[in-house]
């Protein structure tokens, strides 16, 4: 079984409507991410948490918003789709271990958004 | 300008060869520092972390010049199977909140 689970894997769907992409683990982290990547761009970070109180605005949190029900789950909304929120979504979890910012992240298989 | 600069590719090179890439990063005060590699439709996955003093991980080695803010990744006797793209990845502060993802590096080996 994968780690890092996203749900769905793939989703097409259209203008305005809500949608909400999931992620579980199974690594016992505290800390979760949601990232989206775009053709001949970076991954960007939409949102992270890192425990189950703390929820923290990324680079481009405008049109998501996040929940983290528990430890091992943090889901990504869209409130109202747009076609410029097509894109591959990946969730990532990292352990802050001894060194803050030093532990590397792990990926889900990844979500791909399609809004039409 | 970028806050983590890659050369996009594509790199073309022999099975065999060496190749090597560079990412430049433009804050000094950049914490830590990692290459993941991402394969076609795939999720990214750690390939290994850049350490101050360079470090190897056998045919892939790592460096880090602070001095002129790039970190770089060699690959000796390439095989088919590193055809992929390498993402290098900064982590601005101590709190992971500020983590760079580069748009990557595209290499292809053909045999």
């Amino acid at each position: 079984d994968a780690d890092v689970t996203q749900t769905p894997r793939n989703r097409i769907t259209k203008t305005g409507k809500r949608i909400m992409l999931e992620c579980s683990q199974t690594k016992g982290h505290d800390r979760m991410y949601w990232y989206r990547q775009d053709p001949g761009l970076g991954l960007r970070l939409i949102y992270y948490s890192f425990d189950v109180k703390d929820i923290n605005k990324g680079e481009i949190s405008d049109g998501y918003s996040v929940s983290r029900q528990a430890q091992a789950k943090f889901s990504l909304s869209l409130e109202s789709a747009i076609p410029n929120q097509t894109a591959l979504y990946f969730c990532a979890t990292s352990d802050p271990g001894l060194g803050d910012g030093n532990q590397p992240q792990h990926f889900g298989d990844g979500t791909r958004l399609s809004i039409l | 300008r970028k806050e983590v600069e890659q050369d996009p590719g594509p790199f073309n090179v022999p099975e065999g060869a060496t190749v090597a890439f560079n990412c430049t990063y433009s804050n000094s005060a950049s914490q830590s520092f990692f290459w993941y590699r991402q394969d076609c439709r795939k999720e990214p996955k750690l390939l290994m972390s850049v350490y101050s003093s360079g470090n190897e991980d056998g045919r892939f080695t790592a460096q880090l010049n602070r001095a002129s803010q790039y970190i770089s990744l060699l690959i000796r006797d390439s095989k088919l199977s590193d055809s992929a793209t390498y993402l290098c990845v900064v982590n601005l502060n101590s709190s992971a909140s500020k983590i760079i993802f580069g748009s990557g590096t595209r290499l292809s080996i053909r045999p």
